[in-house]
């Protein structure tokens, strides 16, 4: 069976420190990976999204960046937090096929200070 | 433009009610529609799809969803409602290789 991870869990950092949030999945080859960004424990948000290694789209400009540098990782990163970075970080993934589910990971809270 | 709404931000329900949440979608071409539940400082979690067949889709924890293709809706259902399906639920289409997600709706159970 498939598995999704993410870490850490939670994390406090103050502004403009850098970031970096990883979520791997296990069980799968070449799926469909997504960053969404949750605020106020509400709307989903897809930052950003990519069908292969070293492939990242971009849904929305702002202060962070994506990468995979393998099959199965996908990183979430920032060079300097901002304040309003703070929020909930979801990785979901599905396989590459028409009607496929998307899962969730369990999800990052991201505090920023 | 392709889009979900949830025109309810949220919904009371006595337990063992039944309850309904509302989804409309807009979509060109066949619509791929999914609903998810999320509980507090988790990950959404998959109930139930629509894909093609039967609009009436059953899913995980006796829910359902019926697929109403003349008036662009996947509502949410279940006969009777539990205190712990108290949880934010999000309706989805598919577009290409994402997923839209309308804007949640707060289910709450009371004894």
């Amino acid at each position: 069976s498939q598995t999704i991870h993410q870490w850490p869990a939670t994390l406090v950092q103050p502004v403009g420190s850098p970031l970096s949030l990883e979520c791997t999945v296990e069980g799968t080859s070449n799926p469909n990976l997504y960053w969404y960004r949750q605020a106020a424990g509400r709307g989903l948000q897809l930052l950003f999204y990519s069908v292969g290694i070293g492939q990242i789209s971009s849904e929305v400009p702002q202060n962070l960046s994506a990468s995979r540098p393998q099959d199965r990782q996908f990183i979430l990163s920032s060079k300097k937090l901002l304040l309003s970075d703070s929020g909930f970080y979801l990785c979901a993934w599905t396989r590459d096929t028409t009607g496929e589910t998307q899962y969730f990971g369990p999800g990052t809270r991201l505090l920023v200070l | 433009a392709q889009s979900v709404a949830q025109p309810e931000d949220q919904v009371n329900v006595a337990e063992g009610n039944p309850l309904t949440v509302k989804c409309t979608y807009s979509v060109s071409g066949n619509p791929y529609l999914f609903w998810y539940v999320q509980y507090p400082n988790r990950g959404l979690q998959f109930l139930l799809k629509y894909i093609t067949g039967d609009n009436l889709v059953k899913g995980s924890y006796g829910f359902e969803a019926e697929f109403n293709k003349s008036q662009t809706s996947f509502h949410l259902k279940k006969p009777s409602a539990l205190v712990s399906d108290s949880a934010l639920y999000f309706c989805a289409v598919r577009v290409q290789v994402k997923l839209i997600f309308g804007t949640g709706t707060r289910l709450q159970v009371f004894p």
